[in-house]
């Protein structure tokens, strides 16, 4: 089944402990990309990659860190957690021919 | 990027059309129409696009004005797990180049009532 996953689905933690979020995906896409959604915001891009070795920011890139050393993986890294990065995050991946984004199942992140 | 102005919330029939607006006079002539809705606090799911053209699938149509300043889509008959927040997006055509900073906004909240 074709399918983008990310773990874990729910994470607590405290300020300043390093934690990454993994994302992988089955369908041979070039472009991932990472999502933030926060009430009142929509859903806001953190950053995108559009094939190996190759990544940019998005919109809210500060505290964030991504690589892109494999075409399936694409793993959000906070270096150093603070609250403010409490949020919903999603992952997506695409084909840049078929032009729709495949989500994953999000993960809720508490930052304490 | 254009940006796309929607109603906050709808509410529609169980078993009638739903056709939900969205303004985006600032559309580039290479940008896409994008629909995409989210159920709960599940990933979005993908819906439907086009560029100048109606367009139709199993899930939706979508009809662009001819300016292509506005556009709709259409459910043509609603049901109870319809109910979702819709996003309407415009972008690059290649998702990955200017349409990687898809900007979702807070979208239209339907509701699909018995």
């Amino acid at each position: 089944e074709a399918q983008v996953t990310q773990n874990p689905r729910y994470l607590i933690t405290v300020t300043g402990k390093k934690l990454t979020v993994t994302c992988s995906q089955n369908m041979n896409h070039e472009y991932m990309s990472w999502y933030r959604q926060d009430p009142g915001l929509g859903l806001r891009q953190i950053y995108y990659s559009m094939n190996v070795e190759v990544t940019d920011k998005g919109d809210v890139p500060e505290g964030y860190k991504v690589s892109r050393k494999e075409k399936r993986n694409f793993p959000l890294i906070l270096e150093s957690p603070s609250p403010n990065q409490t949020s919903l995050y999603f992952c997506a991946s695409s084909s840049p021919v078929n032009e729709k984004l495949f989500f994953g199942s999000g993960t809720q992140l508490s930052v304490l | 990027d254009a940006k796309t102005t929607q109603p906050p919330s709808m509410d529609c029939a169980e078993g009638r059309a739903a056709n939900l607006p969205c303004n985006h006079s600032t559309i580039s002539g290479n940008e896409y129409v994008y629909w995409y809705r989210q159920i709960h606090s599940q990933g979005p799911q993908y819906i439907i696009h086009g560029l100048k053209n109606n367009e139709t699938n199993e899930m939706a149509s979508l009809i662009i004005t001819e300016d292509r300043k506005s556009s709709t889509l259409i459910l043509p008959h609603a049901t109870l797990r319809d109910t979702a927040v819709y996003y309407c997006i415009v972008g690059g055509g290649v998702v990955g180049t200017s349409g990687s900073r898809l900007t979702f906004g807070e979208g239209t909240q339907l509701t699909v009532n018995p």
